[in-house]
């Protein structure tokens, strides 16, 4: 098992453009979360899915969407860069509601200049 | 998402000793969930924490959840260099909050 795995490792983007950042999960997991980590701050929710075709808003959601076509993957995607993006994200997945299998993927390093 | 007060901010350890964070919090949890992270890594799930007054033990790691559910403890017995990293506490109640984090890094 891979576990969660997350592409790229780092990018920087100019204001405008936009990215889709990849997350995949080898776990057979229903329930695949997007978080977004501030320096100094904890993470904060930005979309969430518990399963295939079913997503929902987080804290956080303005300036990201999601999409979530199968079990494995759950990509995030940022249509209009701004600096406010500028963050480290983490996708998560766990088997279901209790949080004892929950894994983290290694983070996505992303600058918006 | 709720607010949760993490403290202390950062500490320092020094080998064998016992350390100890706090998480508080406004609202009531269902979960109250402990995660260790290093530098350029994800968080990794250390305790999780499901009944009012549970009191869990992970190796050198204990963490209890409150009896009001509105806040949580971490202690590290004995404590070894490996032990550095960002702690953060997490509360569930359907889906997740953070604490800002206690950062722990090793007196010299």
């Amino acid at each position: 098992n891979a576990g969660v795995t997350q592409t790229p490792k780092f990018r920087i983007l100019k204001i405008g453009q936009s990215m889709t950042l990849q997350c995949t999960q080898d776990m057979n997991h229903n329930y695949m979360y997007w978080y977004r980590q501030d320096p100094g701050m904890g993470l904060k929710l930005i979309y969430y899915s518990v399963g295939a075709g079913i997503t929902d808003k987080g804290e956080v959601p303005n300036g990201y969407n999601v999409s979530r076509s199968t079990t494995e993957d759950f990509p995030l995607r940022l249509e209009l860069a701004a600096p406010s993006q500028t963050s480290v994200y983490f996708c998560a997945s766990v088997a279901g509601p209790a949080y004892n299998e929950q894994f983290f993927g290694p983070g996505t390093r992303l600058t918006v200049l | 998402g709720q607010q949760l007060n993490q403290s202390p901010q950062s500490m320092f350890i020094q080998e064998g000793e016992d350390v100890s964070m706090n998480c508080t919090s406004s609202s009531i949890f269902n979960t109250w969930l402990w995660y260790k992270q290093d530098p350029g890594e994800g968080p990794v799930l250390l305790i999780a924490l499901y009944k009012a007054g549970e009191l869990t033990s992970n190796g050198r790691l204990t963490a209890q959840f409150g009896i009001t559910r509105k806040d949580s403890f971490l202690n590290i017995s004995a404590s070894i260099p490996s032990d550095v990293g960002i702690y953060f506490c997490a509360g569930e109640d359907y889906k997740l909050s953070f604490g800002a984090g206690t950062t722990v890094t090793v007196r010299a």
